[in-house]
């Protein structure tokens, strides 16, 4: 099967704890995105990477970091959770001039 | 950078019923513009897209217009069934902030009542 595949699909952690999440595409993609959606539904764009080169959005905390070993995966570190971070991660992929497919995302709930 | 504005925030009809999402954006060198759909507890699914050189395109059900000059897209869904329930994104793509970001609106929550 080829998609974006995330995991876990749900964390519970408490504030001040280090999380990851992880993110792999069977798509033969070029790019790999990470994006936040908030309660109420809105999407940020957090990250991008491409052919080694990362895009971040300035106004991510510098906690976030991704990390990638090749182009089917980029994950996500937070390295000291905070309680605003509660939120659906959403990773996705595209290849060039194409759309975007999602995978279905990492709850966080931090406590 | 581009700002996206989708209007109506919230939509609720009867199944059969029509309905028009207007998007509207900021940077006039966005030159795709694809939409998706979040359903309930599901994954964001693409469902349409136009390109800046055309001005209309359709889909089955699915109608996106598109005003060059004005900055302004709207989706038109005919014959509504509950199952175009979703959130429904407009996600203009900017060519100034690298080639490949997707910036999206705030999003139109559709219900269509049985």
């Amino acid at each position: 099967e080829t998609a974006v595949f995330q995991t876990p699909n749900y964390h519970v952690t408490q504030v001040g704890n280090e999380v990851s999440f992880n993110c792999k595409q069977t798509l033969g993609h070029d790019t790999m995105y990470w994006y936040k959606q908030d309660s109420k539904k809105l999407l940020k764009i957090m990250f991008s990477y491409n052919n080694k080169q990362l895009i971040v959005n300035e106004t991510v905390p510098r906690r976030f970091s991704p990390q990638s070993s090749d182009k089917a995966h980029l994950n996500l570190r937070i390295k000291s959770v905070e309680p605003e971070d509660s939120a659906v991660y959403l990773c996705a992929s595209s290849g060039q001039n194409s759309d975007y497919t999602f995978g279905s995302g990492t709850r966080l709930l931090v406590i | 950078g581009e700002q996206v504005e989708q209007l109506p925030s919230s939509l609720i009809v009867q199944e059969g019923a029509s309905v028009l999402i207007n998007c509207s954006y900021t940077d006039s060198a966005s030159v795709y513009f694809p939409w998706y759909k979040q359903e309930p507890g599901k994954r964001l699914q693409f469902i349409i897209d136009i390109r800046s050189n055309m001005e209309r395109k359709q889909n089955q059900r699915l109608t996106l217009l598109f005003d060059k000059k004005t900055k302004h897209l709207s989706l038109h869904i005919t014959a509504t069934q509950p199952g175009d329930s979703a959130i429904y994104f407009c996600s203009p793509k900017p060519a100034s902030s690298g080639s490949w970001q997707l910036i999206f609106g705030s999003g139109t929550q559709l219900t269509v009542m049985p």
